[in-house]
């Protein structure tokens, strides 16, 4: 089945440590994003990449770095930087349409992150 | 700056009521693409709808319907006799096409429809 998967499906981070999430995807989408989602704060954009070796920063990138050296893989760090860091992560992947990233987000089941 | 907006934290109905759901939004686009999607308890967001902003036509899909009206920017979704897998948080988003920009979301309404 083509989709999106994401793992693992909790984290648990230490004071100073450096995590990862992953994402992956077989839908042959070129563009990846990240995104976070607080209670009551809706889904707020930390990366996107819409070709690899290539990415954007979003409205909330600060403590956060990711890499896109495949097309079907977007992991994402969360740095010691990121001061909290609890939060619900949500990948995605969209389809391009001559270099147009408006079309519909198809999204991974998610990586609920929590501070030890 | 684009930004979306959904008044309404949470709604609570009874089995079998309608509800609808706002969205307004703000953009100095004249292209533009909207879209909605249901985050059931699972948290997988499931796309429902994308409409561009020169298809102002209202859309019916089974008992969901969506009212898209330029002159108030708004974009709201109703579900006609609700059920109890209704229950989820809805996003309104807005993606501009001259900037291509990723999407961006309302903060959400919690709907929990009550047997």
């Amino acid at each position: 089945d083509g989709g999106i998967t994401q793992s693992p499906k909790y984290l648990f981070r230490k004071e100073g440590q450096n995590v990862t999430l992953s994402c992956e995807q077989n839908l042959n989408h070129d563009a990846m994003y990240w995104y976070r989602q607080d209670p009551g704060q809706g889904l707020r954009l930390i990366y996107y990449s819409q070709i690899v070796n290539d990415f954007q920063k979003g409205d909330i990138a600060e403590g956060y770095s990711v890499s896109r050296e495949k097309k079907e893989s977007f992991p994402l760090t969360v740095t010691s930087a990121q001061k909290n860091p609890t939060a619900f992560y949500l990948c995605a992947s969209s389809m391009e349409q001559g270099g147009l990233i408006n079309e519909k987000l198809f999204f991974g089941s998610g990586t609920q992150l929590s501070v030890l | 700056a684009q930004k979306v907006t959904q008044a309404q934290t949470e709604i609570s109905v009874v089995e079998k009521e309608d509800v609808t759901l706002d969205c307004v939004y703000e953009t100095r686009d004249t292209t533009y693409y909207l879209f909605w999607y249901k985050q059931p308890p699972s948290g997988e967001l499931v796309f429902l709808i994308r409409r561009n902003s020169f298809d102002e036509q209202n859309e019916i899909s089974g008992r969901y319907s969506w009212n898209f009206q330029k002159s108030t920017s708004s974009f709201n979704f109703t579900i006609t006799a609700s059920q109890v897998v209704d229950s989820a948080v809805y996003f309104c988003a807005l993606s501009e096409a001259r900037r291509n920009t990723p999407l961006v979301f309302g903060k959400g309404t919690r709907l929990s429809v009550i047997a």
